[in-house]
């Protein structure tokens, strides 16, 4: 089984300073890295699909990139609306089987 | 729009089984290429992929659940459906049913459509 390894676990930023998450896979996953937002009682909100794609509505200040083992996800100036937690997930080639991240959690500072 | 909306029972009791399902509106079930899936999320914690089943039968679980799970397609309700038997305290958690709505997101197998969530206790 492929493991997700997210860093930081918290990142303590203001709102308009710049956040960079971290997602290492424990072998290669491809472009099949996505990232989702996920506030309180809520359902988790896609973001990023094949490591760099925005999902529709997505404002342009959140961005993906990586492929292989390393993956990096950055907005690039924080809104009141996007402290939350953030997750990425991946799926293997074969069987197919998916695994998410222990996520990171961005608080406001 | 294609909305995802799960129900079933929010309380089961320990070694049985936990059902759910899934209805899929403002789309069909039958749908090329597309995935549905059920992710949990325990208390707390983070999420869980428990499995997904494809337009054409194909089912695929989480190694660590397989033993246990089942996932069903009902085209004529245009619903999916999710089994957990031998449920324990570890299965209490939210639980989601997920897919796509477009073949590029799809084809990464990632979820842009998400049902609320339900919430499943397993207590005596």
């Amino acid at each position: 089984e492929i493991v997700l390894t997210q860093s930081p676990a918290t990142l303590f930023l203001s709102p308009g300073e710049r956040a960079t998450l971290s997602c290492r896979a424990s072998q290669s996953v491809s472009s099949y890295l996505a990232w989702y937002q996920q506030k309180p009682g809520q359902a988790p909100r896609l973001l990023i699909y094949g490591a760099s794609n925005r999902a529709t509505g997505v404002p342009a200040r959140f961005s993906g990139s990586g492929s292989g083992t390393d993956f990096t996800f950055i907005i690039s100036s924080l809104e009141p609306e996007d402290f939350a937690v953030y997750y990425c997930q991946q799926r293997s080639n074969w069987p197919p089987a998916l695994t998410f991240g222990g996520g990171t959690k961005v608080e406001i500072k | 729009q294609l909305q995802l909306q799960e129900s079933g029972s929010g309380l089961v009791k320990p070694s049985q089984t936990l059902s759910l399902t899934c209805a899929v509106s403002g789309g069909s079930i039958t749908s090329g290429g597309y995935s549905w899936s059920w992710i949990r999320q325990p208390p707390g914690k983070g999420l869980e992929w428990i499995g997904y089943i494809y337009h054409g039968g194909n089912t695929y679980y989480s190694p660590s659940l397989k033993n246990r799970v089942t996932i069903s397609v009902d085209r004529s309700k245009n619903r999916f459906s999710l089994n957990l038997s031998s449920v324990t305290a570890a299965d209490t958690a939210v639980y989601y049913c997920a897919s796509a709505s477009r073949a590029a997101v799809a084809a990464t197998d990632a979820f842009d459509i998400w049902g609320q969530g339900t919430v499943v206790t397993v207590s005596s």
